[in-house]
């Protein structure tokens, strides 16, 4: 089973837009971490943000917003007003303490923003 | 603001070479990891390595593949005889810890050597 899943592979949207990204992870564990990464298409994975499990409060940074939900098991990312720059693949990941250090990655969303 | 680094950033090797992805972890980090990601697809996690040894590894990091840290510095992922499948992107990655109640474990990741087997 899919500890990550990122339903939607990919989504177009016209820039100023805005976009929800989902995520939702499987654990059993009571001590968990969870985050986004932006991959461009450059290749590298660049660290946007990292939430504890205990820690359920939305975040919000700049034009970039979370949504964590323990009672849905989600951690959904919304861009507001969208621009082109924000084009790349989101990987939602999934960090347990019962499973050690590794991370669990979604299969990815591919965010085309259309000018 | 440290980074980790990844050399070289592209490497391409004829099958059956053997072939092997540096990277310099974050100079206080004591946990080193290495991921791989196919083109179009998820990120994987393939081993990590703590206290100059091997400390968890998927069913990915099978014989052919071992991780060193030779000096002070450098973590190394060695493939012995490289598969036309393992042609990928691979990410290393470090964090000063473990996932422990209380403290975090951020995982700081270099920007990938990109691998074509041919």
């Amino acid at each position: 089973a899919q500890k990550v899943t990122q339903a939607q592979t990919e989504i177009s949207v016209v820039e100023k837009e805005d976009v929800t990204l989902d995520c939702v992870y499987e654990t059993r564990d009571t001590t968990y971490y969870l985050f986004w990464y932006k991959q461009p298409p450059s290749g590298e994975l660049v660290f946007l943000i990292r939430r504890n499990s205990f820690d359920e409060q939305n975040e919000i940074s700049g034009r970039y917003s979370w949504n964590f939900q323990k009672s849905t098991s989600s951690f959904n990312f919304t861009i507001t007003a969208s621009q082109v720059v924000d084009s790349a693949v989101y990987f939602c990941a999934l960090s347990e303490r019962i499973s050690g250090n590794q991370f669990y990655f979604g299969t990815g969303t591919s965010l085309t923003v259309i000018p | 603001e440290p980074e980790v680094t990844q050399t070289p950033s592209h490497q391409v090797t004829q099958m059956g070479q053997e072939v092997i992805l540096r990277c310099v972890p974050i100079s206080n980090h004591l946990y080193f990891y290495w991921y791989r990601q196919i083109l179009g697809q998820k990120v994987e996690f393939l081993v990590s390595f703590y206290n100059n040894e091997i400390s968890e590894k998927s069913e990915i990091f099978d014989d052919q593949f071992s991780v060193e840290r030779p000096d002070g510095s450098n973590f190394t992922l060695k493939i012995r005889s490289t598969k036309l499948e393992d042609s990928a992107m691979y990410f290393c990655a470090s964090s000063v810890g473990k996932v422990i109640a209380g403290a975090y474990n951020e995982q700081f990741f270099g920007p990938g050597t990109r691998l074509t087997v041919l």
